[in-house]
């Protein structure tokens, strides 16, 4: 079976563009949860989509979005990027439901901001 | 608010050595507590988890972790480390207030394999 694919794997945006990040679930996963991780913040849990609805948000400003489309994969949207967007975005899939809690991660996008 | 601790922000250890690597957490009711791997450039790998039951779990790799309600610790061990180890190790907790799949995580520990 496949694991996590994310696209693209490395980026370059200016500040103040915005970026889309991809990213597919392994199959016949309906949850997709995505990450931040950066030296001086660590690993920090954005948002979760199950069921092409946000079912669970972390502590990030509104310039963070997200969806989820009806075969499960995964967008997220960051608006006007600042210098401390850049990190490593992590994506991670698991089958959702309340009996299954291992999630499975994608190899990241790496997002510089200049 | 549930946060989880790793101590050892970096540690050292000859090849064929035994590892422990330190998590304790902070959380209201049963954790459900994980260790992730993450070698350079890449993304994290699921070592091994606690849900319930026996306390004393084991992952790939040879790892094994023991939960310890008493000491709110989840510490991963290994009996003999290989070269192929050495990368940074994650512990997280889930499962707060149902959120099962917002995982809290440690800092990490960054582990070197000496020869």
């Amino acid at each position: 079976k496949a694991g996590v694919t994310q696209t693209p794997r490395y980026l370059i945006k200016t500040r103040g563009q915005q970026v889309t990040l991809s990213c597919s679930p392994i199959s016949g996963h309906r949850s997709v949860s995505w990450y931040q991780q950066t030296p001086g913040q660590g690993l920090q849990f954005l948002f979760e989509y199950f069921s092409e609805t946000q079912r669970n948000k972390g502590n990030f400003p509104g310039r963070f979005s997200g969806r989820q489309f009806s075969n499960s994969r995964s967008e997220m949207n960051v608006s006007t990027l600042e210098l401390g967007d850049s990190a490593l975005y992590l994506c991670a899939s698991s089958l959702g439901d309340r009996l299954s809690y291992e999630q499975y991660f994608g190899p990241g996008t790496r997002l510089t901001v200049t | 608010a549930q946060s989880v601790t790793q101590p050892d922000i970096h540690i050292t250890v000859s090849e064929g050595a035994s590892l422990e690597l330190r998590c304790n957490y902070s959380y209201g009711a049963t954790p459900y507590l994980f260790w992730y791997v993450q070698s350079p450039g890449q993304g994290l790998q699921l070592l091994l988890k606690y849900f319930s039951g026996d306390t004393l779990v084991q992952g790939i790799k040879g790892f094994e972790a023991e939960f310890k309600r008493s000491q709110s610790s989840f510490n991963l061990r290994k009996p003999s480390v290989h070269w192929s180890d050495a990368a940074e190790y994650f512990c997280a907790v889930g499962g707060y207030g149902g959120a099962t799949n917002k995982l809290i995580f440690g800092t990490g520990t960054l582990l070197a394999v000496q020869p």
